[in-house]
């Protein structure tokens, strides 16, 4: 099956340091990714849906200038925690759309997750 | 506004049946989706239901009516390993396919 990888794992940083996280579509084209959070026993929250080659669609309330998004290729887009701060400890997800197989149930796939600790 | 309701919790033996709920309120319909996520994971596809009525896929079943905006995810002959958060999320109508989840269903299966 098509496989999305989502790295780091896990990463803990300083607060006021910014972090990178990357999604990467290894089989399949994804022209559309979505970013989501995940705090501790709570369910995902979409903070923002991102296509290749154009500016990426935030969420109401997630701020844009703190989380950039950049989807500069077919199988991958970045999210970059800006200026981190404790809050944003979270668990952060990321799913790939795959263009083969638009509006069916495998359309979406997610990576692995990554764990932010901001100390 | 959309939103998603599932109950926060759900508790049951091991080898019996449960029954987990969602009901809905998005703008637009594309799809209701179960996932099972064990901590720490990311979330495990289970199944999808876009028109009314019962997808069975081995112990797993999913039940949607549009018209009610409600579906379930039906477990039979549970398992430990079945102890997991359970999500219901909606594809909404608007372009990009995105997902909306619910709070999710975290189940217990005890011996």
């Amino acid at each position: 099956g098509a496989v999305v990888s989502q790295h780091p794992s896990w990463v803990i940083c300083k607060s006021g340091t910014s972090v990178k996280i990357e999604c990467r579509s290894l089989d399949f084209q994804a022209t559309t990714m979505f970013w989501y959070r995940q705090f501790p026993k709570q369910s995902l929250m979409l903070m923002a849906t991102s296509n290749e080659g154009s500016k990426a669609t935030y969420e109401q309330g997630v701020e844009k200038d703190k989380f950039l998004i950049n989807h500069a290729s077919l199988t991958l887009s970045t999210l970059t925690v800006t200026s981190a701060h404790p809050e944003d400890s979270s668990f952060y997800i990321c799913s790939a759309r795959d263009l083969g197989r638009i509006r069916t149930n495998t359309e979406a796939f997610f990576g692995q997750g990554t764990r932010l600790t901001v100390v | 506004g959309q939103n998603i309701d599932q109950p926060t919790e759900m508790t049951a033996t091991e080898g019996a049946i449960v029954q987990i709920n969602c009901t809905y309120q998005t703008s637009g319909f594309n799809g209701l989706f179960w996932y099972q996520q064990h901590a720490g994971e990311a979330p495990t596809f289970l199944s999808y239901n876009v028109l009314d009525g019962l997808e069975e896929k081995g112990r797993f079943s999913s039940f949607l009516s549009r018209s009610k905006g409600y579906s379930y995810l039906l477990l039979k002959e549970l398992q430990m390993k079945d102890s997991a958060s359970y999500l219901c999320a909606v594809r909404g109508g608007t372009s990009g396919g995105k997902l909306i989840f619910g709070q999710g269903t975290e189940l217990s299966v005890k011996p």
